[in-house]
């Protein structure tokens, strides 16, 4: 592994299902973070993880729970899906100067 | 609340200066970034400025921070169709880490 990996890579998902997003980093990282991005959008943080053990809320939180259980993981879960949540979904890990992030899963609730 | 603001849309020639512009709102930010994003891929890290900084090069890369006015560019040299994507500035909210970004300008360049 190298770098941020994320699974799966794409998803359709039937509403009201539950679905768990993977995010792996190898860096070490202490800090982990978890977007999505819509169009016109841009970017916009839902939890993230300052370290293990620990998780925050973002701008978007409402729907989805984190976990942070080491460093290395920190899996982002729907407990209900619903359309507003089709989109593309980044995790990113980082140093205090600067995050770098994973290739993406793109999400599909129908 | 924070907030990043960018112009959608920029088209340039290949070979001409491409310049992207992006405006903050938190006086406290420590850091700001541009990310690079192609079709279909996540986000690159281009560059960073620390606050405190004014102009950072790197290669055909220009940084440039008036703090005063919450202003940042992005200044590409010798613009070349590789350079097609989609640019984000972000920046780094004080002592959390955490980013905001704006919405992302998309530099197309003709040949």
């Amino acid at each position: 592994i190298a770098g941020i990996t994320q699974a799966p890579t794409s998803q359709i998902l039937a509403a009201g299902r539950r679905m768990t997003l993977r995010c792996t980093q190898d860096m070490r990282h202490n800090a982990m973070y978890w977007y999505r991005q819509d169009l016109g959008l841009g970017l916009r943080l839902i939890h993230y993880s300052n370290t293990a053990g620990t998780t925050g809320k973002g701008e978007v939180p409402d729907g989805y729970s984190v976990s942070r259980a080491n460093t290395d993981d920190f899996p982002l879960t729907l407990a209900s899906a619903v359309p507003s949540q089709t989109s593309v979904y980044f995790c990113a890990s980082g140093t205090e100067q600067t995050q770098y992030f994973g290739p993406g899963t793109r999400l599909l609730v129908l | 609340g924070e907030d990043v603001e960018q112009s959608l849309f920029l088209s340039v020639r290949e070979g001409d200066s491409s310049v992207i512009n992006c405006t903050y709102t938190d006086s406290s930010s420590t850091y700001l970034y541009w990310y690079k994003q192609e079709p279909g891929a996540g986000l690159q890290l281009l560059t960073y400025i620390f606050s405190n900084m004014d102009m950072k090069q790197d290669q055909r890369l220009t940084v440039l921070l008036n703090k005063k006015d919450k202003h940042l560019s992005l200044r590409i040299a010798d613009t070349q169709t590789g350079d097609s994507a989609i640019y984000f500035c972000a920046e780094a909210t004080s002592n959390t880490g955490k980013l905001i970004f704006g919405q992302g300008t998309t530099l197309q360049v003709k040949p």
